[in-house]
């Protein structure tokens, strides 16, 4: 799950710019990670995922970042456009299914 | 099209009425769920189907029953609701339970009155 201290409920974002959305996890023992974006009337959308053996994944215009020294964890998205405007959440599992989401952070583009 | 579709999209029921929603995924998985979404809260994990067997009830009140006739199906099966259940009801598959991703359908948003 994601704690206050690095949480941002909110991010606003230029469209062209570079957005980064920050998750901290609370289980120091959670070995995978998961990004969901969540567009309004539809369900959470798989974007990345990340192995706790790897510090950095990359996907199409995504980025995820993890740092297991201070259990954090971001999502980069590059050239942020309209249609990426939605609530993302992180998520972390140990080595079985009952994976523990954030509360989200809703990204807002500006044109 | 998400693989999974969920119906209803919207449900509105009295606290004494009896409902069921549904699920079916067309992705291969062999693992559903039932998870609860409510407004500024992180995802609830309701209950967990691996091969049809049922692995997970999270403390789920008996008034929310889940049926899973087959991997490709689940159904979650309403009675005597109370207005807090209101919220957005999500299913989800995956192929297995360890550290698959989950592929959620679009939800099904219950109003309890």
């Amino acid at each position: 799950g994601e704690s206050v201290g690095l949480h941002l409920p909110t991010l606003s974002v230029q469209e062209g710019d570079n957005s980064i959305i920050n998750c901290a996890y609370s289980n120091s023992a959670s070995d995978y990670f998961i990004w969901y974006k969540q567009e309004s009337g539809k369900g959470p959308q798989f974007i990345i995922d990340i192995r706790s053996n790897m510090d950095k994944r990359q996907g199409q215009r995504v980025t995820v970042l993890l740092n297991k020294t201070v259990k954090h964890l971001s999502l980069q998205i590059a050239a942020t456009q309209p249609g990426d405007s939605a609530v993302y959440f992180c998520a972390e599992g140990f080595n079985d299914y009952k994976l523990s989401f954030g509360a989200g952070t809703t990204v807002t583009v500006r044109a | 099209e998400t693989g999974v579709t969920q119906t209803p999209r919207h449900l509105v029921m009295g606290m004494t009425n009896k409902k069921s929603l549904k699920c079916e995924q067309h992705l291969g998985h062999n693992a559903m769920y039932w998870y609860k979404q409510s407004a500024k809260k992180p995802l609830e994990l309701m209950f967990v189907y691996n091969f049809k067997e049922q692995t997970e009830n999270n403390s789920v009140p008996s008034r929310f029953s889940p049926e899973c006739p087959n991997s490709s199906h689940l159904f979650l099966h309403l009675h005597t609701l109370q207005p807090e259940d209101s919220a957005l009801y999500l299913c989800a598959s995956s192929l297995g339970t360890l550290n698959s991703p989950l592929h959620f359908g679009n939800g099904t948003r219950l109003t309890v009155t």
